[in-house]
């Protein structure tokens, strides 16, 4: 199946440093989310966009509809151990469909 | 806020036997769900798009028969691996979609790991 392609595939940072991850398609999405999967677990939601160029937070998290409608970013800011997890992302195609497409995953790893 | 709950959490089961999975909407009506599956350290794959009442679509490369999708209700969808084979063991996870259509970010299932001995 088709997926997003999600950098970086892994992070280990210090407890307090600030996370970049983007994830980039070569086709246009319009709905883009950002889930968190820990181990064993299904993936909770963190933050969903639907307009190219918004900017929006939760918490210690920032993401950002690419203006291009073919990329997102997240930012998390002074992470800490509880950030551990994989990161991903899920595009909707904007063919009208209701499927998403996720992302590779980016697995963060936070050293105390 | 919306919950989704899948059962069992965990399952083996013998080669050559069949195994049923349940995805559970509980505050509120799915008018789709979304099947997936996911090897370790991989990504989610989607398997089928299910609707209500309806047939399952299922996505290349996923076999309809072996992986036999019911939607019956608005609040459950059940997903039965059928003749399961080791290749089966995966993690299977389940999402619905808010039927008022306002929310656009799915929630998951806490998923299903599969293990066929």
């Amino acid at each position: 199946g088709q997926q997003l392609n999600q950098s970086p595939q892994s992070m280990f940072i210090q407890e307090g440093e600030d996370v970049s991850m983007n994830c980039t398609s070569s086709s246009i999405f319009n709905t883009w989310l950002w889930y968190k999967q820990e181990p064993g677990e299904g993936p909770v939601l963190l933050i969903a966009l639907y307009k190219a160029g918004e900017l929006t937070s939760n918490g210690r998290l920032t993401a950002q509809f690419g203006i291009t409608r073919k990329d997102s970013f997240l930012n998390i800011s002074a992470s800490i151990p509880s950030d551990v997890g994989i990161y991903f992302c899920a595009g909707r195609p904007d063919s009208g469909t209701y499927k998403y497409i996720f992302g590779t995953g980016t697995r963060l790893k936070v050293l105390a | 806020g919306a919950v989704v709950s899948q059962h069992p959490s965990w399952v083996i089961c013998k080669s050559g036997t069949s195994v049923k999975i349940e995805c559970r909407s509980l505050d509120f009506q799915a008018t789709t769900m979304f099947w997936y599956r996911q090897f370790p350290k991989q990504s989610l794959m989607l398997m089928a798009t299910s609707n209500e009442g309806s047939k399952a679509t299922y996505e290349q490369g996923v076999e309809k028969d072996k992986f036999l999708i019911n939607h019956a209700s608005l609040t459950l969808s059940t997903l039965t691996v059928t003749s399961a084979h080791p290749e089966d063991s995966s993690f299977y996870i389940c999402s619905a979609r808010d039927g008022t259509g306002i929310n656009y970010g799915y929630t998951f299932g806490s998923g299903t790991r599969l293990t066929v001995v």
